[in-house]
């Protein structure tokens, strides 16, 4: 069963609007984190924002802000104002704190493009 | 801000060859990890490194590869035969407290094996 689902393969957005990119999660670890990174075409991995399964606010980093809704397991990523170099790939992951690695898993991804 | 720099940025291989991707995880970082991510596929787990050893590694990583951290500081993945299936982009990443909230990854080896 897959641990991160992202349904979305591809969204448009015009700039300066916001978007919202979907991820849903399955564990039955009581503690986990979860990450949403970036990868623009150039291929690398950026972090955006963290979400800790105790926090009780949901996180938020300048214009990215994660709406997480822990009963429906999902932690959606909220793009505001959207800008041209938003254009990218999206990935949620997730790490569940029982493992002793710390490895992520990843969904699929999203990738994003910003209209002018 | 602090990196992780992987080498070479891209590199490509006969078929059967082998190859090292090296990486310089940051300084004081203690967990150091391995992905592979297939051209626009998703990025997955390959392998964990804690303590001079594998704490955790992917059906993915058979015997034909190996990780090792030789001298303290580089970290690197060898693929002993590479199969033209292993063309990704591999990334390495590391983080001081696996409870912690900032992983670091490389900008990547792009491996074409031809």
């Amino acid at each position: 069963a897959q641990k991160i689902t992202q349904t979305q393969p591809g969204m448009f957005v015009q700039e300066k609007e916001a978007v919202t990119l979907d991820c849903t999660y399955d564990t039955s670890d009581p503690s986990y984190g979860l990450f949403w990174y970036k990868q623009p075409s150039s291929g690398e991995m950026i972090f955006l924002i963290y979400q800790g399964s105790y926090d009780q606010q949901n996180a938020t980093e300048g214009r990215y802000s994660l709406n997480f809704q822990k009963a429906r397991k999902s932690a959606n990523l909220v793009i505001s104002a959207s800008q041209l170099g938003d254009s990218a790939m999206y990935f949620c992951a997730m790490r569940e704190d029982s493992s002793n690695t710390g490895k992520l898993i990843f969904g699929q991804g999203t990738t994003l493009q910003v209209k002018p | 801000e602090p990196e992780v720099t992987q080498t070479p940025s891209h590199q490509v291989t006969q078929m059967g060859q082998e190859v090292i991707l090296r990486c310089v995880p940051i300084s004081n970082h203690l967990y150091f990890y391995w992905y592979r991510q297939i051209l626009g596929q998703k990025v997955e787990f390959l392998v964990s490194f804690y303590n001079n050893e594998i704490s955790e590694k992917s059906e993915i990583f058979d015997d034909q590869f190996s990780v090792e951290r030789p001298d303290g500081s580089n970290f690197t993945l060898k693929i002993r035969s590479t199969k033209l299936e292993d063309s990704a982009m591999y990334f390495c990443a590391s983080i001081g407290d696996r409870g912690q909230r900032g992983y670091t990854f490389g900008s990547g080896t792009r491996l074409t094996v031809v």
